[in-house]
């Protein structure tokens, strides 16, 4: 079956404008994460659903930020008015059950936002 | 804030040379990971340890756990230009009813033909 997509790959944004990311999880994951990831280093956690409901937000790092998970499949990442230390890559994530010890995570390919 | 610091941040070996990458941390963790990233793509699971002291084998790639479950290492044997990628420690911890997962710093690796 088909993996974690996202879309779009690449999306380039004049500061103040506002992005909305895709993510299209592994059908039937219950769990979905969105991580923001500097170039060179580890991903960094944003925010969390189990199914449609958002468990956890505690990293998302303003209130520019909004996550949405309506259905509990696909889900978008918002950014209101970017701004240039918003570049980064967004990884979305998703796992099979509630994310239990040892529950694998599959990463999709992530979206490169570049805010000029 | 849990913080993985992985050490070192850059390596650049010749293919066939050995090499060990450490992931350090002051948290205790209910297991640990351990990825590798290639450039364009998202972080790709190589092996989870849930077992203080543990040590998985995966080819030429040994990893281990350390006995207070704060710490790991990953060695990889005679490697290869394949091996090139960034590599992840991750530590997941179960709070609020899920696996939170709090990733490393990075460690580039260039394997030279």
């Amino acid at each position: 079956g088909a993996g974690v997509s996202q879309s779009p790959r690449y999306k380039v944004a004049k500061r103040g404008q506002d992005v909305a990311l895709r993510c299209d999880p592994i059908s039937g994951h219950v769990s979905l994460f969105w991580y923001q990831q500097a170039l060179g280093q580890g991903p960094e956690f944003l925010t969390y659903f189990q199914n449609e409901a958002q468990l956890d937000k505690s990293g998302l790092p303003s209130d520019r930020f909004f996550a949405e998970r309506p259905e509990g499949s696909v889900s978008t990442l918002k950014i209101q008015r970017t701004q240039q230390e918003d570049s980064a890559v967004y990884l979305c994530a998703s796992s099979a059950r509630r994310g239990k010890t040892g529950e694998t995570q599959y990463f999709g390919p992530g979206t490169r936002l570049l805010v000029l | 804030t849990q913080l993985l610091e992985q050490s070192p941040q850059f390596l650049s070996i010749q293919e066939g040379e050995n090499l060990t990458v450490y992931c350090n941390s002051s948290s205790v963790f209910s297991s640990l990971q351990w990825y590798r990233q290639e450039p364009g793509e998202g972080p790709v699971l190589l092996v989870t340890v849930v077992t203080g002291g543990e040590v998985k084998k995966l080819k030429r790639l040994t990893f281990q756990f350390g006995d207070a479950r704060k710490d790991s290492s990953l060695h990889i044997t005679a490697a290869q230009p394949g091996d090139t990628g960034l590599y992840l420690c991750a530590g997941a911890s179960g709070s609020g009813g899920y696996q939170k997962v709090t990733f490393g710093t990075g460690t580039k690796l260039q394997v030279i033909p």
